[in-house]
């Protein structure tokens, strides 16, 4: 089975730092882009950052950038989302989800992890 | 950016009814829109991709249509499980963009 499953989030104060990661199983993960999307608390979907299968290539949404990295492992099938001075809006459930073969679609998202800022 | 609406943004309906769910881009995005739906307290799970292309597992009662800015997800003899929130996404631009969903409840 195609999995994924994030850890790492947390409450954090207003400022900090946080550093959410996504375990990738049942795909050959080095062969796809993956992403992060995340969804405040009774809120709509929000694409946060998308990193090519190399690792090489990052983009991110106006809303984060300059505050996070996207990063993976392709030898342990990891995804990372490194999240610095960290804002009460930030607070959200972050979603990591799977580049379809197509490209920039995504057909398989992990269960999520909350993040909340808060002091 | 492209800013993407929904309409409505939420319907009452009854099983067997026919749904149909509009989505307009700012600027025109190249049939580039997806659909996904998500239900309560789970992971959106996609739909429809690059307008009208069924992805693999998802039952033949959905369907995607359009061109240029507006798009349509219908929804044919609506099942129980159908019962959820829909989002539209544009991937045309290097910053995707969601629509604000619609929700689809039971009438």
């Amino acid at each position: 089975d195609v999995q994924l499953l994030e850890s790492g989030g947390g409450l954090v104060q207003p400022g900090g730092s946080l550093r959410l990661s996504c375990a990738a199983s049942g795909f050959s993960f080095g062969s796809y882009a993956m992403n992060w999307v995340r969804q405040s608390p009774g809120k709509g979907l929000e694409w946060v950052s998308t990193i090519n299968d190399s690792g090489d290539t990052a983009n991110y949404a106006d809303s984060v950038k300059g505050r996070v990295t996207i990063s993976r492992d392709n030898s342990n099938n990891t995804l990372h989302l490194q999240m610095n001075s960290l804002r009460a809006e930030d607070t959200a459930i972050y979603y990591c989800a799977k580049d379809h073969v197509y490209g920039e679609v995504f057909d398989v998202w992990g269960q999520g992890t909350l993040v909340t800022v808060s002091s | 950016d492209i800013q993407m609406t929904q309409s409505p943004s939420s319907l009452s309906a009854s099983v067997g009814d026919r749904v149909t769910i509009t989505c307009r881009a700012s600027r025109p995005i190249n049939n580039y829109l997806s659909w996904y739906q998500q239900k309560p307290g789970k992971a959106p799970r996609l739909l429809i991709y690059i307008t009208s292309s069924l992805q693999s597992g998802v039952p033949s009662r959905f369907s995607g249509s359009g061109s240029e800015t507006d798009f349509t997800l219908t929804i044919s003899n609506l099942q129980p499980e159908d019962f959820a929130t829909y989002y539209c996404q544009q991937s045309y631009s290097d910053q995707f963009t969601f629509g604000p969903g619609t929700r689809v409840d039971l009438k």
